[in-house]
């Protein structure tokens, strides 16, 4: 079955930078698009941006457009996601997603979410 | 940027009510629209996709359908464990999500 296995939760102070890391089971991890979601405490959702493994293209969010780096680890079926100069307003739960086709932002599969708490 | 409003933001009803979440696009979205539903300390699952395609797995009383602006998710007959938040979200023109509608029993 498949699975989105993320890292654990962050501390991290103010102006530095946080990797995260999403490793996928269960599928072929080349061929789907793997996306990344914000939730800020209590509130929605918000689509950072979106890497495909096979070509390592990648697609973002105007707003998180040099926020947001994503990678991937063909080898090791790992997708990762680095923010840097971090604030307040960055603190909040990071889901990696599998999309459910091989082309759409419909998020099939989701990870458990990653904490990340910014403060000083 | 589309622009998704669910209403109401909050909603009670009892065991075995048909209930009714509502969505709004800011323009034509077609039937590019999926409802997640989310539980507490979870993370969102998805439940519906294409407006009104019941994702595998998923409990029959839930449904969907709308297109252009206007969606709506129903639930025939509300169960205890359908208490959550759900969100619906566009994905005619990139990705955005509503703000919400949290589901609690009466």
């Amino acid at each position: 079955q498949v699975k989105l296995l993320q890292s654990g939760a962050a501390l991290v102070k103010p102006g530095a930078s946080v990797k995260m890391s999403c490793k996928a089971s269960g599928y072929t991890f080349t061929d789907y698009w793997v996306s990344w979601v914000k939730q800020s405490h209590g509130k929605s959702l918000e689509w950072i941006g979106e890497i495909y493994p096979n070509s390592g293209a990648t697609n973002f969010n105007e707003k998180f457009k040099g926020k947001a780096t994503l990678t991937v680890d063909k080898s090791t079926s790992t997708a990762y996601m680095e923010l840097s100069r971090l604030t307040s307003e960055d603190s909040a739960i990071y889901y990696c997603t599998r999309v459910r086709g091989r082309s759409s932002y419909i998020y099939h599969y989701w990870g458990q979410g990653v904490m990340v708490t910014v403060s000083s | 940027d589309i622009q998704m409003t669910q209403s109401p933001s909050l909603l009670s009803a009892s065991v075995g009510d048909r209930v009714t979440l509502n969505c709004k696009a800011s323009q034509n979205i077609y039937k590019n629209l999926a409802w997640y539903q989310q539980k507490l300390g979870e993370a969102p699952k998805l439940l519906i996709y294409n407006a009104n395609s019941l994702q595998t797995g998923i409990p029959s009383r839930f449904s969907g359908s709308g297109s252009g602006t206007d969606f709506t998710l129903t639930i025939s007959s509300l169960q205890p464990e359908d208490v959550a938040t759900y969100f619906c979200q566009q994905y005619y023109s990139g990705s955005t999500f509503g703000a919400g509608t949290k589901l609690e029993l009466k």
